[in-house]
């Protein structure tokens, strides 16, 4: 079945340094979504993507789409304490419209 | 305006137990969404109902139904109960079920 794959699994960054978490699919996508999550908290919907080579831009956060729609990229510039969280990708299947989730990127600021 | 509404927040219960949790969409919104989260995990797909039919069904065994109400709350039953139930339960809706979803804050069951 349809599976993305999400990387890295963590990333340490210091506050004020740039953080990017990437997922990427062996198929083409229709679509690709983020979602961030606070720990202990629910998943917040960030941003969907559809075009090849699309790229969003909110605020200190940028989404990629690539052009082959096989891959996509979330980068956060200058980190803040508020940043910290995890990271997801997900997929809308066209079947069933569930989402299938990457495995997430945990952002952590280090003291 | 509310956002998705979850109860209840957390639940304990015993192996073999059944259990109900209750989720209220966005108003507006006809499309609720079930998904399963372990701790360090991804949320699981389990169930998409939109307009009180059920348009998408994950990879859960029988154990696990939902159903959807006129006024496009939902509810999902599980029986049964298993230790490996124990999972954050989270809720989303959205207008027509394709496009962002909007996350309750979910109902964390504990089976002992």
């Amino acid at each position: 079945g349809q599976q993305v794959m999400q990387i890295p699994q963590y990333q340490h960054v210091q506050e004020g340094e740039d953080f990017t978490t990437y997922c990427n699919s062996s198929t083409t996508l229709s679509n690709i979504q983020w979602y961030k999550q606070r720990p202990g908290g629910h998943p917040v919907f960030l941003i969907q993507l559809v075009k090849s080579g699309e790229v969003k831009k909110q605020k200190r956060l940028t989404f990629q789409f690539g052009e082959a729609k096989k891959n996509s990229s979330l980068h956060i510039t200058a980190t803040q304490t508020t940043d910290v969280g995890t990271y997801f990708c997900a997929v809308i299947m066209d079947s069933n419209y569930q989402l299938i989730w990457g495995a997430g990127t945990k952002l952590i600021i280090k003291p | 305006d509310a956002g998705v509404t979850q109860s209840p927040t957390h639940l304990i219960k015993t192996r073999g137990q059944q259990v109900t949790l209750r989720c209220s969409p966005i108003s507006g919104h006809k499309s609720v969404s079930w998904y399963q989260q372990v701790l360090g995990q991804g949320p699981q797909f389990i169930f998409q109902y939109y307009e009180k039919e059920e348009r998408g069904r994950g990879n859960f065994p029988d154990r696990f139904s939902a159903r959807q109400f006129p006024n496009y709350s939902s509810e999902l039953n599980v029986n049964a109960l298993l230790l490996g139930d124990s999972a954050l339960y989270l809720c989303a809706s959205s207008a027509q079920g394709n496009y962002g979803y909007t996350f309750g804050s979910g109902t964390r069951l504990t089976v002992v």
